[in-house]
């Protein structure tokens, strides 16, 4: 399995505090990603980095903010908390963004409860 | 990106073939069929991708139409740690970082 890990690995908050989840890396991709999974939603990507302080939205960005300041770690943060972000999260990695073989490697999951 | 098209939920034998079917009738020449499956309350994991011919690695086959507008995925020898949702996803190489999820189909294999 890729090295990816993610913490807390469970977490419960009330709205409007804020919140910072943490993947790290040991296989020294250079892209990482941050999703969200909601029932009936599949997986929807909230940010994803292309590189050290290189970090663009994806389809859910608003509420969260990212930051990766090294290689192997990409910060996930909810500045505010909201009951809407319930979900659990998932972070990915992969050693490209473009080409034929494509593999994103995904984390264990953050399982995000807001009271 | 093509959009996908699954069924809803699978069963299967445990011990006999799975076969799970994707239809993407609008994909273009250049977007591949990449297959994902998350067993419960674990992160997806990459099982097959391919273009225009079949592939076939230690996890699974991919049968890919000759008009591309449809492919199946074989699990020739179905376990209970089959038991998953199964997505497939197109994409092209041009597609960046985006990788779109559906919401698959879920297969349970049944001993």
């Amino acid at each position: 399995d890729a090295g990816i890990t993610q913490s807390p690995r469970h977490k419960v908050t009330e709205t409007g505090t804020p919140v910072t989840l943490r993947c790290h890396q040991t296989e020294n991709h250079r892209y990482m990603y941050w999703y969200r999974q909601d029932p009936g939603h599949g997986l929807r990507l909230i940010h994803y980095s292309y590189g050290v302080k290189d970090t663009d939205k994806g389809e859910v960005s608003d509420g969260y903010s990212v930051s990766r300041s090294k290689t192997e770690d990409f910060l996930l943060t909810l500045e505010s908390a909201t009951s809407s972000q319930t979900s659990v999260y998932f972070c990915a990695i992969s050693d490209r963004a473009s080409g034929a073989t494509y593999e994103q490697y995904f984390g264990p999951g953050t399982r995000l409860t807001v009271t | 990106d093509a959009k996908t098209t699954q069924p809803t939920s699978m069963d299967c034998a445990e011990g006999r073939a799975a076969n799970l079917p994707c239809n993407h009738s609008t994909i273009s020449g250049n977007e591949y069929v990449y297959w994902y499956r998350q067993i419960h309350s674990q992160g997806p994991q990459y099982i097959i991708h391919g273009l225009k011919n079949n592939e076939t690695n230690e996890m699974a086959s991919l049968i890919i139409t000759e008009d591309r507008k449809s492919s199946t995925l074989i699990l020739p020898h179905a376990t209970l740690r089959d038991t998953a949702v199964y997505y497939c996803i197109v994409r092209g190489q041009t597609s960046g970082s985006r990788l779109t999820f559906g919401e698959g189909t879920q297969l349970t294999v049944n001993p």
